[in-house]
C-alpha cells in the first residue's frame, strides 16, 4: 500500500516555539492530492490544506506554512510562534484523486505548553 | 451553512447488539465517506457514495457493516451483529462533486464501544 508516514508520534514544545510536523508519503502516480487536518480536543476532524501533485508552491496562511517536495515525497507543516490553542493531533493525508478516499498518516500529537 | 453531523456522538452497547449510525452530509455534498479509527491506529476508509450509489466500497471490514444512503442524503452505518473490535471512532465525511478541487469535510465523529 501507497503509505503516509508521519514518524513523529507527539511532540511537546513551549509556547512561542516554532514547531515543524514531518510528512513523508509514498506514491506510483503522478497525480495526487495531499492534505492536513488537525483534530482538537472536541474530536472533530479540520480541514487545514489540500495541495495537488502539480502544484509544489509553499503555502503560508498566518502562523502556518506547509512545504511540499516532491523530490523527497515530503509535506511538512510548520506552525511559527505556537500557541496553546494550536495542541491537537494533526493527520497528513493523501487520495489518489480528487474524489477518492483518503489515506491518512497515524498521526503527530502536538502539545503547547504555556 | 451547516457542517456534516453525526449521531449519536457517543454509543455504548453489548457484544451482539445492532448499532445504526446516522451520517448528514453538508447539503448538496454529492460524496459522502465513512472512515473510522480504532485504538489509536490511522483512520481508515470503509466506503464511499457518490448520491445514492456505492462508488467504492473496498474498505469495509465484513458484511456485519451495512451502509445506506436512500435518496442520495443523509446515510446510515449498520453494525450488526457488534464485535469488540468494532469499538472505535465512526467518521463522515463529504465533499461537493465537481471536475476539479475537492475537499473532503468531515462531521465530529461517533464514539462507538462495544463491550
Amino acid at each position: 500500500a501507497q503509505k503516509v508516514t508521519q514518524a513523529q508520534t507527539e511532540i511537546s514544545v513551549v509556547e512561542k516555539e516554532d514547531v515543524t510536523l514531518d510528512c513523508v508519503y509514498e506514491t506510483r502516480d503522478t497525480t495526487y492530492y495531499l492534505f492536513w487536518y488537525k483534530q482538537p480536543p472536541s474530536g472533530e476532524l479540520v480541514f487545514l490544506i489540500r495541495r495537488n501533485s502539480f502544484d509544489e508552491q509553499n503555502e503560508i496562511s498566518g502562523r502556518y506554512s506547509w512545504n511540499f517536495q516532491k523530490s523527497t515525497s515530503s509535506f511538512n507543516f510548520t506552525i511559527t510562534a505556537s500557541q496553546v490553542v494550536d495542541s491537537a493531533v494533526y493527520f497528513c493525508a493523501r487520495a489518489y484523486s480528487s474524489a477518492s478516499k483518503i489515506i491518512f498518516g497515524s498521526g503527530t500529537r502536538l502539545s503547547i505548553r504555556p | 451553512e451547516a457542517g456534516v453531523t453525526q449521531f449519536p456522538s457517543h454509543s455504548v452497547i453489548e457484544k451482539g447488539q445492532t448499532v445504526t449510525l446516522r451520517c448528514d452530509p453538508i447539503s448538496g455534498h454529492d460524496n459522502l465517506y465513512w472512515y473510522r479509527r480504532v485504538m489509536g491506529k490511522e483512520i481508515k476508509f470503509l466506503l464511499h457514495f457518490v448520491k445514492e450509489s456505492k462508488q467504492d466500497e473496498s474498505g469495509m471490514p465484513n458484511n456485519r457493516f451495512l451502509a445506506e444512503r436512500t435518496g442520495g442524503t443523509y446515510s446510515t452505518l449498520k453494525v450488526q451483529p457488534a464485535e469488540l473490535e468494532d469499538s472505535g471512532v465512526y467518521f463522515c465525511a463529504s465533499s461537493h462533486m465537481t471536475g476539479g478541487e475537492n475537499t473532503q469535510y468531515f462531521g465530529p465523529g461517533t464514539r462507538l464501544t462495544v463491550l
